[in-house]
């Protein structure tokens, strides 16, 4: 158990619709990440926040966007969701934005 | 762009011997670099680091080697045990800002 927590585990919707997926990250870790998978794919980095702050932008989707929050648990939000964002999407979080990353078990997100 | 390359999806070695993961990167610009490895329906666990003023790095039964001139690194597992079987990522960073991920490589650990 790596202290990184993600909910919901699954989740299934539909073409258009917006989604929410939620991380809390290990207690005292400032850092949040986020993780696309696809399928046999490797991970692909989206966003970083340090400390509530955006820190580093990767391939992320203007259709997506995140934030942390005082209590330092952060959330993506998926809209106009696509067939292709069929994913596992990974949180990880760090102790001071850099370093080794401790992973959630992911949200696997089925766009039908 | 793919920054980290594994070329390997798939290893597969006898429990005892040397396990060789290799990773190769094109940006010099990378100074830390990391190993993660994957159970199904896990998240990736973190295994093992280097920076890029080190060639080598040990922890155990697993090295990671760096060579920055090839802009290649390697993770040896000796010996490899049946319960190493899993995916292996690697990954590297620029100055700990943006982590790319190579896609991964299945080693298979026959007993």
């Amino acid at each position: 158990d790596s202290g990184v927590t993600q909910t919901p585990k699954h989740l299934i919707t539909a073409t258009g619709q917006r989604v929410t997926l939620r991380c809390s990250p290990r207690s005292g870790d400032l850092s949040v990440y986020w993780y696309q998978q696809s399928l046999d794919q490797g991970l692909q980095f989206l966003i970083q926040y340090y400390n509530g702050e955006e820190r580093a932008k990767g391939n992320i989707l203007e259709r997506f966007s995140a934030q942390q929050f005082p209590d330092l648990h952060s959330e993506l939000n998926l809209s106009s969701l696509e067939l292709g964002d069929s994913a596992l999407y990974f949180c990880a979080s760090s102790d001071r934005g850099f370093g080794e990353q401790f992973f959630g078990p992911g949200t696997r997100l089925t766009v039908l | 762009d793919q920054q980290v390359k594994q070329n390997s999806p798939s290893l597969s070695v006898q429990e005892g011997r040397i396990s060789i993961l290799n990773c190769d990167y094109t940006n010099s610009m990378f100074d830390y670099f990391l190993w993660y490895k994957k159970y199904p329906a896990e998240g990736p666990t973190f295994l093992i680091s280097i920076s890029s003023i080190k060639d080598k790095n040990e922890d155990g039964r697993f090295t990671v080697f760096l060579n920055k001139s090839a802009k290649h690194l390697s993770l040896h597992i000796v010996p490899s045990q049946p319960g190493d079987s899993a995916v292996y990522f690697c990954a590297a960073s620029a100055y700990f800002n943006k982590f790319y991920f190579g896609s991964g490589t299945k080693l298979n650990v026959k007993p």
